[in-house]
């Protein structure tokens, strides 16, 4: 079964500050990998799937990158609704499992 | 618009049983698999459940398999969660999500709490 692990577990940044989430899987998911953001009593949102697309209504702010077992989600300049958990999640084994998230919240 | 309402959850005592339902509209309902995903409380997300466009195909997590039946009435438009012999582990919020592509998520219901105490 694969692992997902997310780093750091918080990060602490400013509105307008760049964010980068990691991802790691214990082994290889392909690309296909998804990252959804989730704010407090509310559902998640699908934000990027197979790794680098943008689901839909997702602002270009957001986006994906890499392959195999290292994955990126960058937010390029932190909007203050952007302030959440984020999970990746991967589909490439049986079963779909996700990571134990990652907290962005106000420095 | 996609819309997933829940239903049906609440609070039962250990060893005791719920059937939650989610009615689906906005998209053609035949079309697609949907899952129960569950959060615990203070935790992450959990997959639990999965079922084919069609009915004729379920999947299981390992800490439910044999526990939770899923099952779907597209005449109805709705996905049902059958939880049996419910222990205080199962204690969660429970969401229903439309599956997309390679078996991601791309919408969600707004979730139903079942907690399972004396």
């Amino acid at each position: 079964e694969i692992v997902l692990t997310q780093s750091p577990a918080t990060l602490s940044l400013s509105p307008g500050e760049r964010a980068t989430l990691s991802c790691r899987a214990s082994q290889s998911v392909s690309s296909f990998l998804a990252w959804y953001q989730q704010k407090p009593a509310q559902a998640p949102r699908l934000l990027i799937y197979d790794a680098s697309n943008r689901a839909t209504g997702i602002p270009a702010r957001f986006s994906g990158s890499g392959s195999g077992t290292d994955f990126t989600l960058t937010i390029s300049s932190l909007e203050p609704e952007d302030f959440a958990v984020y999970y990746c999640q991967q589909r490439s084994t049986w079963p779909p499992a996700f990571g134990p998230g990652t907290k962005v919240d106000i420095k | 618009e996609v819309q997933l309402v829940e239903s049906g959850g609440g609070l039962v005592q250990p060893g005791g049983s719920l059937r939650l339902s989610c009615a689906a509209s906005g998209f053609t309902f035949s079309s697609y698999g949907m899952s129960w995903v569950r959060q615990a409380p203070g935790k992450g997300l959990e997959w639990v459940s999965g079922i084919s466009d069609g009915g004729g195909s379920t999947y299981y997590a390992a800490s439910v398999k044999g526990q939770f039946t899923i099952s779907r009435d597209n005449s109805k438009n709705t996905v049902y969660l059958q939880m049996n012999s419910l222990r205080a582990e199962d204690t969660a919020v429970y969401y229903c999500a439309k599956v997309a592509g390679a078996y991601f998520f791309d919408y969600w219901g707004q979730g139903t709490l079942v907690t399972v105490s004396p």
